[in-house]
């Protein structure tokens, strides 16, 4: 089992739409979690942190489920410009490092 | 946007062949990274520096070295590079802990022939 697991899609949601992701980990003592979104051929950002139980910012909202281990990313009204690969990241390991998911494909189409 | 840079931007090159790859920052951050992304697999680190003249490896550094002798700039060297080290190569800075944010350069595609 990979360490971190998401749905590889693609997701191909109309505009408008609502749509969620899952990330899957193995282990994780660490506090804090991220989503990160990466533009076909650029490199990935900073989309959201996700501390405690969730996050929300704007349409954008993360949560943190620690018992089954897993992240989700919930993406309401969604816009042409939301089209991207989204990265689930995760501090594994004795180093702390972050560990990157494959990432999941959005299309939102008009 | 964070600043970092990386160059070349993209390079192809022959088998046995020496590379360098620098990434260049203008923050300050103590922590800089090195990784590959290849379909399917994500990103990969590849090594890490925690200060000059600090660094250690990552999942993934066979075949690669890196060094750090400023706090600004991080090289990655192939020191004989092979056909699966193409890839396109990220560097990211952060700037205290391991799992602070990190922010990515640009990227460099790499091809090795």
């Amino acid at each position: 089992r990979k360490e971190v697991e998401q749905d590889p899609g693609p997701f191909n949601v109309p505009e408008g739409a609502t749509v969620a992701f899952n990330c899957t980990y193995s282990n994780s003592a660490s506090q804090s979690f991220f989503w990160y979104r990466q533009d076909c051929r650029k490199e990935p950002k900073l989309l959201m942190s996700v501390y405690s139980s969730g996050n929300e910012d704007g349409r954008f909202t993360a949560q943190l489920n620690r018992a089954s281990q897993y992240i989700s990313l919930l993406i309401r009204d969604s816009k042409l410009s939301d089209s991207a690969t989204y990265l689930c990241v995760v501090p594994l390991g004795s180093a702390r490092q972050l560990t990157f998911g494959s990432g999941t494909q959005l299309t939102v189409l008009p | 946007d964070a600043g970092i840079t990386q160059s070349p931007r993209h390079k192809v090159t022959e088998t046995g062949t020496p590379v360098t790859l620098r990434c260049h920052q203008t923050e300050n951050h103590r922590y800089m990274y090195w990784y590959r992304q290849d379909p399917g697999h994500g990103l990969r680190l590849i090594h890490y520096s925690y200060g000059v003249k600090d660094t250690d490896k990552g999942e993934v550094s066979d075949g690669y070295s890196v060094s750090r002798s400023k706090t600004e700039d991080f090289l990655l060297t192939l020191e004989s590079a092979t056909s699966s080290q193409t890839s396109v190569y990220f560097c990211a800075i952060s700037e205290s802990r391991e799992t602070d944010t990190q922010y990515f350069g640009p990227g460099t595609r790499l091809t090795v022939l």
